[in-house]
């Protein structure tokens, strides 16, 4: 399948600092790229849909000011968590769509604010 | 989008087919349904999606029923690899991830 690189798999943080996440489609072009959140035991909850060239679309109670996403280009969207604080510490992850139908994840990143 | 309904849990012996269902009753005609799976600290890994007709493919096969109110996802022989929390996403635009089932395997 396609591949789709997330960077930094792991970053810790001081709170009130911000932290840039990157999501790369390897071998493909992604038109849209989706970011996700997951805290422990729980499903990945959708938080933005990412469009090149365009605004992302945020999912209800997500503040777009607080996590700034960024798809300018084909291959690269960006997630930055801005003014992090100890609740914001999380499993993000990213995907991006191919053909319409498929969507491939990245390998997340564990983000740690202390 | 379309809401999904899958088991909390299920347990299979190793080597032995297993079907993991889901509900999806409130799908429309042009809604695929996707599978994925998930390990523990690991981004989901794609396993299978179809329209109307069964899928195979080398990781598992795709039964969808004919209303297509509900799929089941067939593993043809579970292998400890097989141990995760498998997702069935029905996909207008995005893709929702509902609570999925944990899929246990007993050597």
């Amino acid at each position: 399948g396609a591949v789709v690189s997330q960077h930094p798999s792991r970053v810790i943080c001081k709170s009130g600092t911000s932290v840039k996440i990157e999501c790369r489609s390897l071998d493909f072009q992604a038109t849209t790229m989706f970011w996700y959140r997951q805290f422990p035991k729980q499903s990945l909850m959708l938080m933005a849909t990412s469009n090149e060239g365009s605004k992302a679309t945020y999912e209800q109670g997500v503040e777009k000011d607080k996590f700034l996403i960024n798809h300018a280009s084909l291959t690269l969207s960006t997630l930055t968590v801005t003014s992090a604080h100890p609740e914001d510490s999380s499993f993000y992850i990213c995907s991006a769509l191919t053909g319409g139908t498929e969507a491939f994840f990245g390998q997340g990143t564990r983000l740690t604010v202390v | 989008d379309a809401k999904t309904t899958q088991p909390n849990s299920m347990e299979s012996n190793e080597e032995e087919p297993v079907h993991l269902p889901c509900n999806h009753s409130t799908i429309s005609g042009t809604d695929y349904i996707h599978w994925y799976r998930q390990l523990p600290s690991q981004g989901p890994e794609y396993v299978i999606h179809g329209l109307t007709s069964n899928v195979n493919n080398r990781m598992a096969s795709l039964a969808i029923a004919e209303d297509r109110k509900s799929s089941t996802l067939i593993l043809h022989r579970a292998t400890l690899r097989d141990a995760a929390v498998y997702y069935c996403i029905v996909q207008r635009n995005q893709f929702y991830f509902g609570t999925g089932t944990s899929l246990t395997v007993i050597p």
